[in-house]
Protein backbone atom coordinates (compact mmCIF):
# COMPACT_ATOMS: atom_id res chain seq x y z
CA UNK A 1 0.00 0.00 0.00
CA UNK A 2 1.26 3.79 -0.58
CA UNK A 3 2.37 5.35 2.64
CA UNK A 4 4.39 8.53 3.55
CA UNK A 5 5.40 8.08 7.04
CA UNK A 6 6.88 11.64 9.28
CA UNK A 7 8.57 11.12 12.66
CA UNK A 8 5.40 10.46 14.89
CA UNK A 9 6.94 11.50 17.89
CA UNK A 10 7.31 15.23 18.89
CA UNK A 11 11.02 16.36 18.21
CA UNK A 12 12.41 18.50 20.78
CA UNK A 13 15.93 20.15 20.78
CA UNK A 14 17.78 22.69 22.17
CA UNK A 15 18.04 26.08 20.75
CA UNK A 16 21.03 25.95 18.38
CA UNK A 17 21.24 22.71 17.59
CA UNK A 18 19.89 21.37 14.16
CA UNK A 19 17.00 19.81 13.88
CA UNK A 20 16.41 17.19 11.60
CA UNK A 21 12.99 15.66 10.53
CA UNK A 22 12.46 12.46 8.18
CA UNK A 23 9.71 11.88 5.51
CA UNK A 24 9.72 8.50 4.03
CA UNK A 25 7.09 7.14 1.47
CA UNK A 26 6.93 3.75 0.02
CA UNK A 27 4.92 2.66 -3.06
CA UNK A 28 5.47 6.06 -4.46
CA UNK A 29 6.94 7.61 -7.67
CA UNK A 30 7.06 11.47 -6.50
CA UNK A 31 8.05 14.02 -9.23
CA UNK A 32 8.36 16.27 -6.21
CA UNK A 33 8.09 16.79 -2.74
CA UNK A 34 7.34 19.80 -0.67
CA UNK A 35 7.67 20.93 2.89
CA UNK A 36 5.26 23.10 4.70
CA UNK A 37 4.84 24.09 8.18
CA UNK A 38 1.52 24.60 10.55
CA UNK A 39 1.32 27.17 13.12
CA UNK A 40 -1.34 25.81 15.86
CA UNK A 41 -4.94 26.94 14.58
CA UNK A 42 -3.41 28.04 11.17
CA UNK A 43 -3.11 26.91 7.56
CA UNK A 44 0.07 25.15 6.58
CA UNK A 45 2.69 27.22 4.79
CA UNK A 46 4.99 26.59 1.78
CA UNK A 47 8.60 26.38 3.10
CA UNK A 48 10.67 24.70 -0.11
CA UNK A 49 10.52 22.16 -3.15
CA UNK A 50 12.70 19.70 -4.03
CA UNK A 51 12.55 17.44 -7.87
CA UNK A 52 13.36 14.41 -8.16
CA UNK A 53 16.51 15.32 -10.21
CA UNK A 54 17.93 17.56 -7.21
CA UNK A 55 19.43 15.96 -4.47
CA UNK A 56 19.69 18.64 -2.00
CA UNK A 57 18.33 22.52 -1.69
CA UNK A 58 18.72 25.26 0.48
CA UNK A 59 17.09 28.32 1.71
CA UNK A 60 18.53 30.30 4.57
CA UNK A 61 18.61 27.96 7.37
CA UNK A 62 17.11 25.34 5.70
CA UNK A 63 18.16 22.27 4.28
CA UNK A 64 16.10 19.70 2.46
CA UNK A 65 17.61 16.18 0.76
CA UNK A 66 15.92 14.11 -1.55
CA UNK A 67 17.23 10.50 -2.01
CA UNK A 68 14.23 8.89 -4.65
CA UNK A 69 16.63 5.34 -3.83
CA UNK A 70 15.97 5.16 -0.13
CA UNK A 71 12.30 7.00 -0.75
CA UNK A 72 13.34 9.32 1.52
CA UNK A 73 13.66 13.55 2.12
CA UNK A 74 15.29 15.16 5.09
CA UNK A 75 14.28 18.44 6.03
CA UNK A 76 17.05 20.45 8.32
CA UNK A 77 16.68 23.26 10.14
CA UNK A 78 20.23 24.52 11.59
CA UNK A 79 20.80 27.00 14.39
CA UNK A 80 17.60 26.21 15.61
CA UNK A 81 15.10 29.41 17.15
CA UNK A 82 12.21 28.55 19.67
CA UNK A 83 10.75 30.22 16.70
CA UNK A 84 10.66 27.10 14.94
CA UNK A 85 8.66 25.37 17.09
CA UNK A 86 5.89 24.18 14.57
CA UNK A 87 4.36 21.08 13.03
CA UNK A 88 6.26 20.42 9.71
CA UNK A 89 4.43 18.60 7.41
CA UNK A 90 6.04 17.21 4.21
CA UNK A 91 4.12 16.39 0.64
CA UNK A 92 4.20 14.42 -2.41
CA UNK A 93 3.39 15.89 -5.74
CA UNK A 94 2.74 12.77 -8.02
CA UNK A 95 2.95 12.08 -11.94
CA UNK A 96 -0.10 12.32 -13.74
CA UNK A 97 -2.25 13.69 -10.68
CA UNK A 98 -2.49 17.48 -11.81
CA UNK A 99 -0.38 18.95 -8.84
CA UNK A 100 -2.07 16.72 -6.06
CA UNK A 101 -0.31 16.97 -3.21
CA UNK A 102 -0.07 14.12 -1.00
CA UNK A 103 0.50 14.91 2.69
CA UNK A 104 2.39 12.97 5.97
CA UNK A 105 0.94 13.32 8.92
CA UNK A 106 3.53 16.28 10.13
CA UNK A 107 6.57 16.01 12.66
CA UNK A 108 5.92 18.60 15.67
CA UNK A 109 9.18 20.22 16.54
CA UNK A 110 9.70 22.25 19.68
CA UNK A 111 12.46 24.13 20.27
CA UNK A 112 13.44 25.25 23.89
CA UNK A 113 15.76 28.17 24.86
CA UNK B 1 -3.45 40.16 -1.53
CA UNK B 2 -5.20 38.65 1.23
CA UNK B 3 -4.68 35.60 0.50
CA UNK B 4 -7.20 32.76 0.69
CA UNK B 5 -9.88 33.66 2.43
CA UNK B 6 -12.35 31.19 4.14
CA UNK B 7 -15.93 31.48 5.97
CA UNK B 8 -16.94 30.99 8.34
CA UNK B 9 -13.94 30.76 10.60
CA UNK B 10 -15.77 28.24 13.15
CA UNK B 11 -18.95 26.50 12.65
CA UNK B 12 -20.85 24.53 15.13
CA UNK B 13 -24.23 22.75 13.81
CA UNK B 14 -26.18 19.69 15.50
CA UNK B 15 -26.13 16.21 13.73
CA UNK B 16 -28.32 16.15 10.36
CA UNK B 17 -27.75 19.67 9.71
CA UNK B 18 -26.67 21.01 6.63
CA UNK B 19 -23.27 22.86 6.64
CA UNK B 20 -21.63 25.14 3.95
CA UNK B 21 -18.16 26.02 4.17
CA UNK B 22 -16.71 29.30 1.75
CA UNK B 23 -13.69 29.60 0.18
CA UNK B 24 -12.53 32.76 -1.81
CA UNK B 25 -9.00 31.58 -3.49
CA UNK B 26 -6.21 33.88 -4.64
CA UNK B 27 -6.69 36.24 -7.60
CA UNK B 28 -5.27 34.54 -10.26
CA UNK B 29 -5.19 31.19 -8.93
CA UNK B 30 -6.23 28.62 -11.44
CA UNK B 31 -6.49 25.46 -8.87
CA UNK B 32 -8.68 25.32 -5.54
CA UNK B 33 -8.33 22.15 -3.09
CA UNK B 34 -10.45 21.26 0.02
CA UNK B 35 -8.84 19.83 2.50
CA UNK B 36 -9.93 17.90 5.98
CA UNK B 37 -7.60 17.84 8.78
CA UNK B 38 -7.90 15.41 12.11
CA UNK B 39 -5.64 14.01 14.31
CA UNK B 40 -6.31 10.58 13.44
CA UNK B 41 -6.22 11.16 9.90
CA UNK B 42 -3.99 14.36 9.24
CA UNK B 43 -3.81 16.63 6.26
CA UNK B 44 -6.48 14.54 3.61
CA UNK B 45 -7.78 16.22 0.10
CA UNK B 46 -11.30 16.09 -0.35
CA UNK B 47 -11.38 17.55 -4.23
CA UNK B 48 -9.27 19.59 -6.27
CA UNK B 49 -11.01 21.91 -9.26
CA UNK B 50 -9.02 23.10 -12.29
CA UNK B 51 -10.14 25.97 -13.96
CA UNK B 52 -13.17 25.29 -11.97
CA UNK B 53 -14.03 21.84 -13.09
CA UNK B 54 -13.60 18.88 -10.38
CA UNK B 55 -11.01 16.85 -11.07
CA UNK B 56 -10.49 14.35 -8.69
CA UNK B 57 -13.03 13.91 -5.85
CA UNK B 58 -11.37 10.32 -4.95
CA UNK B 59 -10.95 11.77 -1.69
CA UNK B 60 -14.96 13.20 -0.81
CA UNK B 61 -15.81 10.61 1.77
CA UNK B 62 -19.31 9.82 0.94
CA UNK B 63 -22.37 11.59 -0.72
CA UNK B 64 -23.38 13.78 2.28
CA UNK B 65 -20.36 15.85 0.85
CA UNK B 66 -20.70 17.59 -2.26
CA UNK B 67 -18.49 21.02 -3.48
CA UNK B 68 -18.72 23.13 -6.53
CA UNK B 69 -16.68 26.11 -7.63
CA UNK B 70 -19.29 28.17 -10.10
CA UNK B 71 -16.84 30.56 -10.84
CA UNK B 72 -12.90 31.24 -10.41
CA UNK B 73 -13.22 33.20 -7.06
CA UNK B 74 -15.76 30.78 -5.28
CA UNK B 75 -16.48 27.98 -3.99
CA UNK B 76 -18.27 25.96 -1.70
CA UNK B 77 -18.02 22.56 0.38
CA UNK B 78 -21.14 21.34 1.55
CA UNK B 79 -22.28 18.99 3.81
CA UNK B 80 -25.65 17.33 4.18
CA UNK B 81 -26.59 15.51 6.63
CA UNK B 82 -23.85 16.85 8.83
CA UNK B 83 -22.66 13.86 11.40
CA UNK B 84 -20.74 14.26 14.30
CA UNK B 85 -17.51 12.37 12.38
CA UNK B 86 -17.49 14.91 10.31
CA UNK B 87 -16.01 17.18 12.96
CA UNK B 88 -12.57 18.62 11.74
CA UNK B 89 -10.36 21.69 10.42
CA UNK B 90 -10.99 22.01 7.05
CA UNK B 91 -8.74 23.83 4.59
CA UNK B 92 -9.11 25.59 1.14
CA UNK B 93 -6.16 26.12 -1.05
CA UNK B 94 -5.08 27.41 -3.91
CA UNK B 95 -2.38 27.23 -6.56
CA UNK B 96 -1.50 28.65 -9.93
CA UNK B 97 -1.12 25.34 -11.78
CA UNK B 98 -0.05 24.41 -14.99
CA UNK B 99 0.74 20.54 -16.28
CA UNK B 100 1.22 19.02 -12.94
CA UNK B 101 4.16 20.99 -11.70
CA UNK B 102 3.13 20.83 -7.98
CA UNK B 103 3.49 24.54 -7.60
CA UNK B 104 2.94 25.55 -3.79
CA UNK B 105 -0.05 25.76 -2.46
CA UNK B 106 -1.72 29.05 -0.18
CA UNK B 107 -3.88 27.77 2.48
CA UNK B 108 -7.04 29.40 4.09
CA UNK B 109 -6.69 29.90 8.04
CA UNK B 110 -9.51 27.17 8.33
CA UNK B 111 -13.13 26.61 8.69
CA UNK B 112 -13.02 24.70 12.50
CA UNK B 113 -16.26 21.83 12.68
CA UNK B 114 -18.05 20.89 15.23
CA UNK B 115 -20.90 18.72 14.94
CA UNK B 116 -22.78 17.87 18.19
Amino acid sequence: SQKIEQNSEALNIQEGKTATLTCNYTNYSPAYLQWYRQDPGRGPVFLLLIRENEKEKRKERLKVTFDTTLKQSLFHITASQPADSATYLCALVVYNQGGKLIFGQGTELSVKP
Amino acid sequence: DAGVIQSPRHEVTEMGQEVTLRCKPISGHNSLFWYRQTMMRGLELLIYFNNNVPIDDSGMPEDRFSAKMPNASFSTLKIQPSEPRDSAVYFCASTLEGGGLGNEQFFGPGTRLTVL
